[in-house]
């Protein structure tokens, strides 16, 4: 069972801003980094955000991430028919001897 | 350019073993790591372990330990998860992914994925 949790499901109208929350606890979030990962039907993730809130090369300054105490947020802003997809927070967990943690999934669709 | 392309698709019978290999090209096999990441149908991202490609290093889920082997081949720069006494509930598509560093989970480049199925 995941450690972190996010909403089963976000969705928003083209150009509208959705904003995915990934709620965790002292040993992960709050004292690692968090990653978010975009997963289109079919495919391997694809790494979003990196050390909290920095985009690979590649990836558009739409999407944002932040980090406050035990809490992340991924934010997708101008939304666009190609971000519908299933997106994933992570994050390191210092407990049971140091294991890496994904969130529960978030379904965004784009209506 | 990085690539890591895995073994394909396997069928196996409970408690039989699966091995699946992610060959690595394009960079320095013995500069990064190897996690792997399953998938079960349907279902989220799992975190299984890590492998240092650099001395062989390892760090297992602890819900893995002792059913998961990895272990890299650095002449060939491939990386191999080996995953024994298969259940029902191990079905899933199996990933390897590229990383720097123990305890990182910054996965920049991705194998295609191998669908393990395990079924009487």
């Amino acid at each position: 069972q995941s450690v972190l949790t996010q909403p089963p499901s976000a969705s928003g109208t083209p150009g509208q801003r959705v904003t995915i929350s990934c709620s965790g606890s002292s040993s992960n979030i709050g004292s690692n980094y968090v990653y978010w990962y975009q997963q289109l039907p079919g495919t391997a993730p694809k790494l979003l955000i990196y050390r909290n809130n920095q985009r690979p090369s590649g990836v558009p300054d739409r999407f944002s991430g932040s980090k406050s105490g035990t809490s992340a947020s991924l934010a997708i802003s101008g939304l666009r028919s190609e971000d519908e997809a299933d997106y994933y927070c992570a994050a390191w967990d210092d407990s049971l001897s140091g294991r890496g943690v994904f969130g529960t999934g978030t379904k965004v669709t784009v209506l | 350019q990085v690539q890591l392309v895995q073994s394909g698709a396997e069928v196996k019978k409970p408690g039989a073993s699966v091995k699946v290999s992610c060959k690595a090209s394009g960079y320095t096999f013995t500069s990064y790591g190897i996690s792997w990441v399953r998938q079960a149908p349907g279902q989220g991202l799992e975190w299984m372990g890590w492998i240092s490609a650099y001395n062989g290093n390892t760090n297992y889920a602890q819900k893995l330990q002792g059913r998961v082997t990895m272990t890299t081949d650095t002449s060939t720069s491939t990386a191999y998860m080996e995953l024994r006494s298969l259940r029902s509930d191990d079905t899933a598509v199996y990933y390897c992914a590229r990383v720097s560093v123990a305890g990182d989970l910054h996965f920049d480049y991705w194998g295609q994925g191998t669908l393990v199925t395990v079924s009487s």
